[in-house]
């Protein structure tokens, strides 16, 4: 099976509940960032982006937040769904992109 | 809607033999990438490349080579895949804009084992 995510660590959400996955990035100098969503078995998939001159942003059910001053980032997911078991992980970008290792979302019905 | 697609889902290899992943994106996009990734280690860039013909070495570049003789099509090669390689390998592409920045378009992965 997947074993993407052995060592992460874990967040459980009841269905229809939000939920919040937090992530630390490491340059201050980094000016875009992106939240990704992997389901077992399938590569990342984009789910929404930010630009640092920006401190929140808002999609379909989801929001991004950054904070710069304390290098946090955060994705806030609205009215947990089953379909929204993954592991979510961020990128930041300067120069290049880089990759955090994840957090796996439970969601319990 | 972007698709990156890739060779194979699961292959498995024995130490020595040489291994050709395959990876075609159907986006015309410039920039495609290979990565690997390892529990607890998120995603590690292997190679990337801006335009066909050219190459760029990511992190870790040791034991693999590419090639990207078409632009819809990037191949990672393992001249002699030995255990430590064992992982999962995703591909993905991006467009405009040289480097590794901006949204990438992932595919499904393959994941090798080498016995």
């Amino acid at each position: 099976g997947e074993s993407v995510g052995l060592h992460l660590p874990t967040l459980s959400v009841q269905e229809g509940d939000n939920s919040i996955i937090n992530c630390a990035y490491s340059n201050s100098a980094s000016d875009y960032f992106i939240w990704y969503k992997q389901e077992s078995g399938k590569g990342p998939q984009f789910i929404i982006d930010i630009r640092s001159n920006m401190d929140k942003r808002q999609g379909q059910r989801v929001t991004v937040l950054l904070n710069k001053t304390v290098k946090h980032l955060s994705l806030q997911i609205a009215a947990t769904q089953p379909g929204d078991s993954a592991v979510y992980f961020c990128a930041e970008k300067y120069e290049k992109l880089t990759f955090g290792t994840g957090t796996r979302l439970t969601i319990i019905p | 809607d972007v698709k990156v697609t890739q060779s194979s889902r699961y292959l498995v290899k024995r130490t020595g033999e040489k291994v050709f992943l395959e990876c075609v994106q159907d986006m015309d996009h410039e920039n495609m990438f290979w990565y690997r990734q390892d529990p607890g280690l998120g995603l590690r860039l292997i190679y990337f490349s801006y335009d066909v013909k050219m190459k760029e070495k990511g992190d870790i570049p040791e034991g693999y080579s590419v090639s990207r003789e078409k632009k819809e099509r990037f191949s990672l090669i393992l001249e002699s895949a030995s255990t430590n390689q064992t992982s999962m390998y995703l591909c993905a592409s991006s467009g405009p804009g040289i480097g590794t920045g901006s949204e990438q378009y992932f595919g499904p992965g393959t994941r090798l084992t080498v016995t």
